[in-house]
């Protein structure tokens, strides 16, 4: 795990807080993943990110904003945050290619979100 | 439209004996499948995929899996289960032609001693 980290590792936050998690990839990828992990549901990918592009938004909303300043970094600002978005927030990091890449993705622990 | 199904919400099994996670896929193009295994708090790990050649894929941690093109399936195996095997397992899709994975929704393993 030790190749994507991931900080905070816990956060809680009241609704109207503003806060931000931090991702940070040691393996030479360029591209990069926000995903939300919440109980009894499959994973979501919230954001893409592909050579400091966002090349993928699904459908999430507003009050998620992603920043990726270079291909090692990823940030997912936060703010006005519901108690539904409570859940482990993972980032992840790969080789793009452009679609046509056979290889993994590497996921940091997570942060685990709690919103009251 | 693609999808994955882990039928089973959770798999108990005796330490030693054999197990098996299933997970069937549907995809357009050629399936790239994966597996990953997530521990208590923390984050999913890489044990295994499939790309193209072998059927029988080996991975991390003495687990194999084996890729049926007819039954869509694409089940993960260990020959003799461990205690510390229990976790929660996660099958993944490639979208084709993209670089995004579909996850199913995990299946619990509980290895009993």
């Amino acid at each position: 795990e030790t190749g994507v980290t991931q900080t905070p590792r816990h956060l809680v936050m009241g609704m109207t807080n503003k806060k931000s998690l931090k991702c940070e990839q040691h393996l030479g990828h360029n591209a990069m993943y926000w995903y939300k992990q919440s109980a009894k549901k499959p994973l979501e990918l919230m954001f893409v990110y592909s050579l400091e592009e966002r090349v993928e938004n699904n459908s999430v909303p507003s009050r998620f904003s992603p920043e990726c300043p270079n291909s090692s970094h990823l940030f997912l600002h936060l703010h006005t945050l519901q108690p539904e978005d409570s859940a482990l927030y993972l980032c992840a990091s790969s080789q793009d290619g452009r679609g046509r890449s056979t290889d993994t993705q590497y996921f940091g622990p997570g942060t685990r979100l709690t919103v009251l | 439209a693609q999808s994955v199904a882990q039928p089973e919400d959770q798999v108990n099994v005796a330490e030693g004996n054999p197990l098996t996670v299933k997970c069937t896929y549907s995809v357009s193009g050629n399936p790239y499948l994966f597996w990953y295994v997530q521990y208590p708090n923390r984050g999913l790990q890489f044990l295994l995929k499939y790309i193209t050649g072998d059927n029988l894929v080996k991975g991390s941690y003495g687990f194999e899996a084996e890729f049926n093109k007819s039954q869509t399936s694409f089940h993960l195996k260990k020959p003799s289960a461990l205690v510390s095997d229990s976790a929660l397992y996660f099958c993944a899709v490639r979208v084709y032609n993209t670089d995004k994975l579909i996850f199913g929704t995990g299946t619990r393993l509980q290895v009993f001693p």
